[in-house]
């Protein structure tokens, strides 16, 4: 079975560029996560999705960030516009109800 | 907010000898997970512990959970190199299809 598949694997744009990764889960999951991996901050929540719907953006740390989910198999993740601080990895998870959370290969982001 | 620390944060040992990581957290979780990850790789699910006193057992990882102690810890028994690797403990403040929220992780080396 295919798990999460995300979308680019790799990023580099220039500071003020809009940047939009892109997400699938696994199918018949309903939830969705997306994380955020830096050094500095470790593994941070931003935001996450229960049968599409958004649940909890508490982690989106500006307007600069938005996500979607338009349907049960696929969401996006947009930075608009991106600066230099927001180069990490950023990782979508997807899970059955309250289960186990499967994650995808993660996308690097460079912001230059 | 939850909050979840582990320690240590470093570890470096030898092959064939045991230890232990330790995970605490702050407030209530409705359960706690264990991940692996590999240098530039994503997060594998190794264990999720539902209740008090459960005990999980994987090859040489064993991980419980002390409800009351808020206390869980990853045990590794004789150690070889392909466990080196960085070991996350995560809670769910909210329970249920909630997001992840994460220890810094423990960095293992294992010196043959």
């Amino acid at each position: 079975d295919a798990g999460v598949i995300q979308s680019p694997r790799h990023e580099v744009t220039e500071m003020g560029q809009e940047v939009t990764l892109r997400c699938k889960p696994i199918s018949g999951h309903n939830s969705l996560f997306w994380y955020r991996q830096t050094m500095m901050r470790g593994l941070e929540l931003l935001i996450y999705f229960n049968n599409n719907v958004p649940i909890d953006d508490s982690g989106m740390p500006e307007d600069r960030f938005s996500a979607k989910m338009p349907n049960a198999s696929f969401s996006t993740l947009k930075i608009q516009p991106s600066e230099p601080r927001d180069s990490a990895v950023y990782f979508c998870a997807s899970s059955l109800s309250s289960g186990v959370q499967y994650f995808g290969p993660g996308t690097r982001l460079t912001v230059t | 907010e939850l909050k979840v620390e582990q320690n240590p944060l470093f570890l470096s040992m030898q092959e064939g000898k045991n230890y232990t990581i330790y995970c605490n957290y702050s407030t209530t979780s409705d359960r706690l997970y264990w991940y692996r990850q590999d240098p530039g790789k994503s997060l594998e699910s190794l264990f999720v512990l539902l209740s008090n006193g459960a005990v999980k057992q994987e090859g040489r990882l064993m991980a419980s959970l002390d409800t009351k102690a808020r206390l869980s810890t990853l045990h590794i028994t004789a150690a070889v190199h392909d466990l080196s690797a960085t070991y996350f403990c995560a809670g769910n403040p909210g329970g249920g299809a909630d997001g992840l929220t994460f220890g810094k992780g423990t960095h293992l080396i294992i010196q043959p």
